[in-house]
């Protein structure tokens, strides 16, 4: 499985966008990159997932470079109750059944 | 839809004694089952994964056990804690077979276990 590496942490305030980017050197054809967010004492929430270029939702955007060895999770106009640890993981389609998670990036956002 | 619960939401337990924390999963068949733990200030880490009834796959040796006995119930249990036991234990679901690998996680609210 490949291995993602992202900030420990970062600081933002109210209404910027924060940008967190995961690298992911080894990923292979068939991977995909997904984000999950985690508030204090709840699982993991799923954000948002991507093969390649851009994808949107309501919640964010994921871009990701032609050679896929990172992305980038961007959070438009971040509030407080944004702050929480943002995991990036690539899920490999041979034994995708495991999902491995990293150490993630603990994102603090300020008034 | 699909719903997944856990319990208990918190535990303290005795070194030594036995532990059982049960999920199930209700609105989906032969899900992906799966045991996290959470240590204090950190990330998930996988303990066990399942991908049917009785089929079991361990990722880390250690005190703990899980069993699958029904389609949508996932138990996971220790003879013996240990005070490294302690921590968040996350249950989580994703859609079956090779097919949906891209499918996400769904977790439970989890069980924050105290071995004292």
């Amino acid at each position: 499985l490949a291995k993602t590496t992202q900030p420990i942490s970062m600081d933002s305030y109210e209404g910027q966008e924060v940008n967190i980017t995961c690298s992911h050197n080894n990923i292979a054809t068939n991977d995909y990159i997904t984000w999950y967010q985690q508030f204090p004492s709840q699982g993991p929430r799923f954000i948002i997932q991507g093969y390649k270029t851009k994808v949107t939702n309501e919640v964010a955007s994921l871009f990701i470079p032609a050679d896929r060895k990172s992305s980038t999770l961007s959070l438009p106009r971040v509030s407080l109750s944004d702050t929480a640890v943002y995991y990036c993981l690539v899920v490999r389609n041979t034994g995708g059944f495991k999902t491995i998670f990293g150490a993630g990036t603990r994102l603090f956002v300020k008034a | 839809s699909q719903t997944i619960h856990q319990w208990p939401a918190t535990l303290v337990q005795p070194v030594g004694s036995p532990l059982s924390l049960e999920c199930t999963v209700e609105g989906t068949s032969n899900p992906n089952l799966y045991w996290y733990r959470q240590a204090a200030g950190r990330g998930l880490q996988l303990l066990f994964y399942s991908v049917g009834i009785g089929q079991i796959s361990s990722e880390v040796p250690q005190n703990l056990s899980a069993s699958r006995p029904q389609d949508r119930q996932f138990i996971l249990s220790s003879k013996k804690l240990l005070l490294s036991d302690s921590g968040f234990y996350l249950c989580a679901w994703k859609l079956p077979g090779s097919s949906s690998y891209n499918s996400p996680l769904h977790f439970g609210n989890g069980t924050r276990l105290t071995v004292t």
